[in-house]
């Protein structure tokens, strides 16, 4: 079957750096998203990656790396306004996109 | 300005009663998707669409139908047959299907309750 896994939940301070961990197992490989979603709201686009390595994209990175079937969103400087659920997706062999069920991040002051 | 827009926000249906969720998008895009999102758990696909008059069903179908008439338009109607409508409901464009990295725009939601 088909498989991400997400941490549940996790806590960071503001103004502290977090690193969102994804684990993947598809059947293929087309491409990783992050998103972000606020509660009640819709989730928005945060970084694609394809190849593996680092992409930064102002406080916040994604890195993949397709041998270890595995990505991580990390945050810098973090801010109250980070404090949403963050999705991990996946597209598999079928171009169809898996979602992982989400880490909750909780920023406190 | 483009987007997708879903109507209405809340929605509340007795138990019973078929309901439609509407979904428009004005970005031009080829497909739309349905998805359904309980709480803890990922985004599960309902339905989808790559092109007008043509749809896929999703992991999560039954209970469910839509129509594509329109490129615009991608209206998913939740029967009685489904078990458990209780739920947030999303709908969602992208530029091409199955192009790999086209990012899926997403619209407001509708949650829908059904007492």
């Amino acid at each position: 079957g088909q498989n991400i896994d997400q941490p549940t939940e996790m806590t960071a301070t503001e103004g502290a750096i977090v690193q969102i961990n994804c684990t993947y197992q598809t059947s293929g490989f087309n491409g990783l998203f992050w998103y972000q979603q606020h509660a009640g709201e819709a989730p928005t686009f945060l970084s694609y990656n394809v190849l593996d390595g680092l992409e930064e994209k102002g406080r916040f990175s994604s890195f993949l790396s397709r041998s270890k079937g595995y990505s991580y969103l990390l945050l810098k400087e973090l801010q109250m306004k980070d404090s949403a659920s963050y999705l991990c997706a996946v597209i598999d062999s079928n171009y169809q996109l898996i979602w992982g069920a989400g880490t909750k991040l909780i920023i406190k002051p | 300005d483009g987007g997708i827009t879903q109507s209405p926000k809340y929605l509340f249906r007795k138990e019973g009663q078929n309901v439609t969720l509407s979904c428009e998008q004005n970005l031009n895009h080829d497909a739309m998707y349905w998805y359904r999102q309980d709480p803890g758990q990922g985004l599960r696909l309902i339905y989808y669409s790559q092109i007008v008059n043509d749809f896929q069903k999703g992991d999560i179908a039954e209970g469910y139908s839509v129509s594509r008439e329109k490129k615009e338009s991608f209206p998913l109607t939740v029967t009685s047959a489904q078990k458990n409508p209780t739920a947030f409901y999303l709908c969602a464009s992208s530029r091409l299907a199955g192009a790999g990295s086209d990012e899926q725009f997403f619209g407001p939601g509708t949650r829908l309750t059904v007492l």
